[in-house]
């Protein structure tokens, strides 16, 4: 029930398309849901979150959608650049409880 | 956004000997930290959380004795890798979340443990 499932574990797009990263959880009590790009051999860093009294969040090219009734967000990244390229990792918490993540996708941005 | 600063970035050890690493919170006062590891191209595990002040609480599987976390100040933990073995060659990395910050945890840039 702690569990995150993120899909797809790899995703290469070409320049300037949109990316799509999917995220499914099973605690209805998650609420807050982050996410993190990391690039190699450096910590992940924040790059947008929403709560789930909210269907959309949108910042820059970056967007979160979040279906509360399927217990699914995705991260769309709009006009994907090469320099978008590197793991992105969903996550959920409640409270203040620890973070829960997603697998990861490693995302290539074809140039 | 916040800042989380690890020390060193990158560290080689001969087997058998301690290693401490250090992460600061440079512009807010963490009250729980948060101590990672992550293995190449694999998720983030979380290996402990600290409180300020408190003993860390280690996740399942996570020898409490090998590694030892110090959360001695708001805005400073350490982590002590004990008579390290190669299998724990790892990237560690450091995580803060404070009142301030909310919900939101900050990452460290990490720290690149090789164990000869």
């Amino acid at each position: 029930q702690q569990q995150v499932k993120q899909s797809p574990q790899s995703l290469i797009v070409q320049k300037g398309g949109i990316s799509i990263i999917n995220c499914a959880y099973e605690n209805t009590a998650f609420d807050y849901f982050p996410w993190y790009q990391q690039f190699p051999g450096k910590g992940p860093a924040l790059l947008i979150a929403i709560r789930p009294d909210v269907s959309e969040k949108k910042e820059g090219r970056f967007t979160i959608s979040f279906n509360k009734s399927a217990k699914q967000f995705s991260l769309h990244i709009m006009d994907s650049q090469p320099g978008d390229s590197a793991t992105y990792f969903c996550a959920a918490h409640q409270g203040a409880q620890k973070l829960v993540f997603g697998q990861g996708t490693r995302l290539t941005i074809n140039p | 956004g916040a800042v989380v600063s690890q020390h060193p970035s990158r560290v080689i050890c001969k087997s058998g000997t301690s290693v401490k690493i250090e992460c600061r919170s440079l512009d807010f006062q963490a009250t729980t930290m948060f101590w990672y590891r992550q293995f190449p191209k694999q998720s983030l595990m979380l290996m402990a959380t600290s409180n300020e002040g408190s003993k860390a609480t280690y996740e399942q599987g996570v020898e409490k004795d090998k590694f030892l976390i110090n959360h001695a100040s708001l805005t400073l933990s350490t982590l002590t890798v004990t008579s390290a073995h190669p299998e724990d060659s790892s990237f560690y990395i450091c995580s803060a979340r404070s009142g301030t910050t909310g919900d939101t945890q900050y990452f460290g840039p990490g720290t690149r443990l090789t164990v000869l």
